[in-house]
């Protein structure tokens, strides 16, 4: 059973351009959140995905987007890259909507570097 | 407001207990966790604990919870090299399912 995969695992982007990184959830699971975890930090919550809607935010900017697919797999979309945006993005599925994070399953991550 | 706070590095021998700390803000939060990260690798839930209860043991693990003092902390039994990670603190707040952080503690062990 393959637990949560990310793509790619490493990506070099230079300020201003845009990259999308994606998820596959666990199998089983429907609801997808994205995280942004900066050097030495701990991660921050960017939004959630059930149903193919955006459920909750956290407080980034418009420039990160994201989707859900009919499968429950989810892109991550960063417009107009900034140096700040360099982090591991990761990846976490869950099964089914509220008081599931017992149940949070989390992939290994996205390394993105802007430079 | 939202905010969890480690402290930043503890190094204990191998075979020793070691103790994470961590105090949060959100007093409405049910649920709180620990988890570990291995260098490039995602987050591991390692456990978790309601907010109703004091303790909880899950074998060389044992969760302390003060709600009082918004403190939580981890005990691991019997340290293993392999225990060397960041641990990361983390609450839930009551009505959303996104999970606040802690900055995290490294945790080495030395033979």
């Amino acid at each position: 059973d393959a637990g949560v995969t990310q793509s790619p695992t490493h990506l070099i982007k230079t300020r201003g351009q845009q990259v999308t990184l994606r998820c596959s959830p666990k199998s089983g699971h429907d609801t997808v959140s994205w995280y942004q975890q900066a050097l030495g930090q701990g991660p921050q919550f960017i939004f959630q995905y059930y149903e193919e809607e955006e459920r909750q935010r956290g407080n980034f900017p418009d420039r990160f987007s994201g989707h859900q697919f009919p499968n429950y797999s989810s892109e991550l979309n960063v417009n107009a890259l900034l140096l700040g945006d360099s982090a591991l993005y990761l990846c976490a599925s869950s099964a089914g909507q509220g008081r599931t994070n017992e149940k949070l399953f989390f992939g290994s991550g996205t390394q993105l570097s802007v430079l | 407001g939202e905010d969890v706070e480690q402290s930043l590095f503890l190094s204990v021998r191998e075979g020793d207990s070691s103790v994470i700390n961590c105090t949060y803000t959100d007093s409405s939060s049910t649920y709180l966790y620990w988890y570990k990260q291995e260098p490039g690798a995602g987050l591991q839930l390692l456990t978790y604990i309601f907010s109703n209860m004091d303790m909880k043991q899950d074998q060389r693990l044992t969760v302390l919870l003060n709600k009082k003092d918004k403190h939580l902390s981890l005990r691991i039994a019997d340290t293993q090299t392999g225990d060397s990670a960041i641990y990361f603190c983390a609450e839930s707040p009551a009505n959303t399912d996104k999970l606040i952080f802690g900055t995290g503690t490294r945790l080495q062990v030395f033979p």
